[in-house]
């Protein structure tokens, strides 16, 4: 069940630069969307998330993007760091319920940061 | 920052025998739930709890798997029965009404 796709297992990006992780949507139901971060032997941390109704939100550097006719989202974090190395995780929700309902997950996508 | 624990980190059981994972959500959260790893895997939903009850679960979740939440504070998942395809990092998550869920670092399971 491939709901939720990235397509990109791993991304290099030096440090300072702008870094892209993008997210494609197959069920139109979801109205919900969230990038969380995680480091290894942790758990998902909530980075930023997005309603249907918007097509952007922006927190300090990071910046999600969704367009809807397309099915397709995007984390930008500019400028890059180091720290932000770690696997990205794109997940949806949906029935109306906001982010209470549960959360279908991507594969992921391993962001290195190059000093 | 108040977190979501989860104990113990690492769980080795023998196949066939009972688990009890456990998690202490964010205190002022209502929503809460379990999902897991599977090693190369998507991280997949199990459960959701609300009102002390069951909201929602996958098909994951059959008769093996039970969920509590024995007082103000804990909240558990059972597995009767463990199998090997049990093996994962399960992660417990909790969220406040219409808020982002945040989760523990996990509980790694290994069955032999």
């Amino acid at each position: 069940d491939q709901q939720v796709k990235q397509n990109s297992p791993s991304l290099s990006v030096q440090e300072g630069r702008i870094s892209i992780l993008n997210c494609d949507y197959t069920n139109s139901m979801f109205d919900y969307f969230l990038w969380y971060k995680k480091y290894p032997a942790e758990g998902p941390t909530f980075l930023i998330s997005i309603s249907s109704i918007k097509d952007k939100n922006e927190d300090g550097r990071f910046t999600v993007f969704l367009n809807k006719s397309a099915k397709h989202l995007s984390l930008h974090i500019v400028p890059s760091q180091p720290g932000d190395s770690a696997v990205y995780f794109c997940a949806a929700t949906g029935n109306y319920g906001g982010a209470t309902n549960k959360l279908i997950f991507g594969t992921g996508t391993l962001l290195a940061v190059q000093p | 920052e108040p977190e979501v624990t989860q104990t113990p980190s690492h769980q080795v059981t023998q196949m066939g025998q009972e688990v009890i994972l456990r998690c202490v959500p964010i205190s002022n959260h209502l929503y809460f739930y379990w999902y897991r790893q599977i090693l190369g895997q998507k991280v997949e939903f199990l459960v959701s709890f609300y009102n002390n009850e069951i909201s929602e679960k996958s098909e994951i979740f059959d008769d093996q798997f039970s969920v509590e939440r024995p007082d103000g504070s804990n909240f558990t998942l059972k597995i009767r029965s463990t199998k090997l395809e049990d093996s994962a990092m399960y992660f417990c998550a909790s969220s406040g009404d219409g808020q982002p869920q945040h989760f523990g670092d996990g509980t790694r399971l290994s069955i032999l």
